[in-house]
């Protein structure tokens, strides 16, 4: 069964950091590009940022450029998102979703983002 | 970047209906368009990718169209498990973007 499952999301306080994690399995990940898509409470769907198959190439909104990496282990089928400098506007459900031809499936449950002092 | 326009932002309509929901490219972003049904408190699930192409497991009651800059998305006859929130999604150029979404309610 293909599925993604993001962990690490928690309560922090703004200018904190946080690091969340997104654990693929029934599919070969090193093959595949990965994203974050975030969507913040009662809003639309925002795309945060991207990382190659072998991770040679990222990419950002630019809300996150120079706060956020993406970064990946593919030896254990990881995704991370380090996310430093953290703001109120930062808080939102932050979903894993594996990359198949420009297309996005699946989706994993998504993990809570909460910046607050 | 590449802004995603959808129409109407949201809708009523009756069981057996058939809805159509537009998206528009700020740009040409040749087929490389998806789109995505989220349920309240549920991750988004992919309907339709490459315009046309039926996701695998997907009702075929759901339909898609256009190239370019401008796409449709159609439910042929609306069911009650059809209430939700649709999503464009293009692909074509980073960053990926998404349409701010059109809530599908019973009317």
């Amino acid at each position: 069964q293909v599925q993604v499952v993001e962990s690490g999301g928690g309560v922090v306080q703004p200018g904190r950091s946080l690091r969340l994690s997104c654990a693929a399995s029934g599919f070969t990940f090193s093959s595949y590009a990965m994203h974050w898509v975030r969507q913040a409470p009662g809003k639309g769907l925002e795309w945060v940022s991207a990382i190659s198959y072998d991770g040679s190439n990222e990419y950002y909104v630019d809300s996150v450029k120079g706060r956020f990496t993406i970064s990946r282990d593919n030896s254990k089928s990881t995704l991370f998102l380090q996310m430093n400098s953290l703001r109120a506007e930062d808080t939102a459900v932050y979903y894993c979703v594996r990359e198949n031809t420009r297309r996005f499936d699946p989706w994993g449950q998504g993990t809570l983002v909460t910046v607050s002092s | 970047d590449i802004q995603m326009t959808q129409s109407p932002s949201s809708v009523s309509a009756s069981v057996g209906d058939r809805v159509t929901i537009t998206c528009r490219a700020s740009q040409g972003i040749s087929s490389w368009l998806a789109w995505y049904q989220q349920k309240p408190g549920k991750a988004p699930k992919l309907l339709i990718y490459a315009a046309s192409s039926l996701q695998s497991g997907v009702p075929s009651r759901f339909s898609g169209s256009g190239s370019g800059t401008d796409f449709t998305l159609t439910i042929s006859s609306l069911q009650p498990d059809d209430f939700a929130t649709y999503y464009c999604q293009q692909g074509n150029s980073f960053p990926f973007t998404f349409g701010q979404g059109t809530k599908l309610e019973i009317k």
